[in-house]
């Protein structure tokens, strides 16, 4: 139980063009999802909390306007990479919160999603 | 801030030996600790969790302590075998939902 999963896995796009990731939690519901980036050799760094119905709430220094985040339903979030350039070029992660708040609100991981922009 | 740092950042060791991973964080008050693995490109495997309340917890040939008031933990793994190289991440949980993630460990076994 507690999978979650990416869509892409990978994508390659020219500079200019948006890019959209899917996260999607397969055996529960998520009232919360949060995105991550990961630069490589670096750790992860939280981009934004995701809720469901609600705007997300996005870290300092992230702009809300480039990464566009829709939490439409309790099993999926999308981010939206608008007008990509080559610095956006990362390790996109995503993870979900069960709905029903397992014990230790456990935040389940997705698989990734590494984003070229060309 | 609340940071966490994990020493040390790389480790290369033959098969068999015992390993210790550490990772510290500045802020005692922590929710829970975690520890991940991430293997090259791919996305993070939880291997334990540990709660505030608790000192350690076990998988196998894991073992994860925490020192709250000393502000660390610590990843055990006996007799490491070449499947277990990968950057092992932790990760810890303040009264948020946030997790912080520490800088990691690259560690590969060889044969």
């Amino acid at each position: 139980g507690a999978v979650v999963s990416q869509h892409p896995s990978w994508v390659i796009c020219k500079s200019g063009t948006s890019v959209k990731i899917e996260c999607r939690s397969l055996d529960f519901q998520a009232t919360t999802m949060f995105w991550y980036r990961q630069f490589p050799k670096q750790s992860l760094m939280l981009m934004a909390t995701s809720n469901e119905g609600s705007k997300a709430t996005y870290e300092q220094g992230v702009e809300k306007d480039k990464f566009l985040i829709n939490h439409a339903s309790l099993t999926l979030s999308t981010l939206t990479v608008t007008s990509a350039h080559p610095e956006d070029s990362s390790f996109y992660i995503c993870s979900a919160r069960d709905y029903q708040g397992a014990i230790y609100n456990e935040q389940f991981f997705g698989p990734g999603t590494r984003l070229t922009v060309l | 801030k609340q940071e966490v740092t994990q020493i040390p950042a790389a480790l290369s060791v033959p098969e068999g030996e015992n390993l210790v991973l550490n990772c510290s964080f500045t802020d005692s008050a922590i929710y829970n600790l975690q520890w991940f693995r991430q293997d090259p490109g791919k996305g993070l495997t939880s291997l334990l969790l540990i709660q505030s309340s608790q000192r350690e917890q076990t998988s196998g040939r894991l073992n994860a302590s925490l020192d709250k008031s000393s502000g660390r933990s610590t990843l055990y793994i006996a007799a490491s075998q070449p499947g277990d190289s990968a950057t092992y991440l932790c990760a810890v949980r303040y009264n948020t939902d946030k997790l912080i993630f520490g800088t990691g460990t690259r560690l590969q076994v060889f044969p």
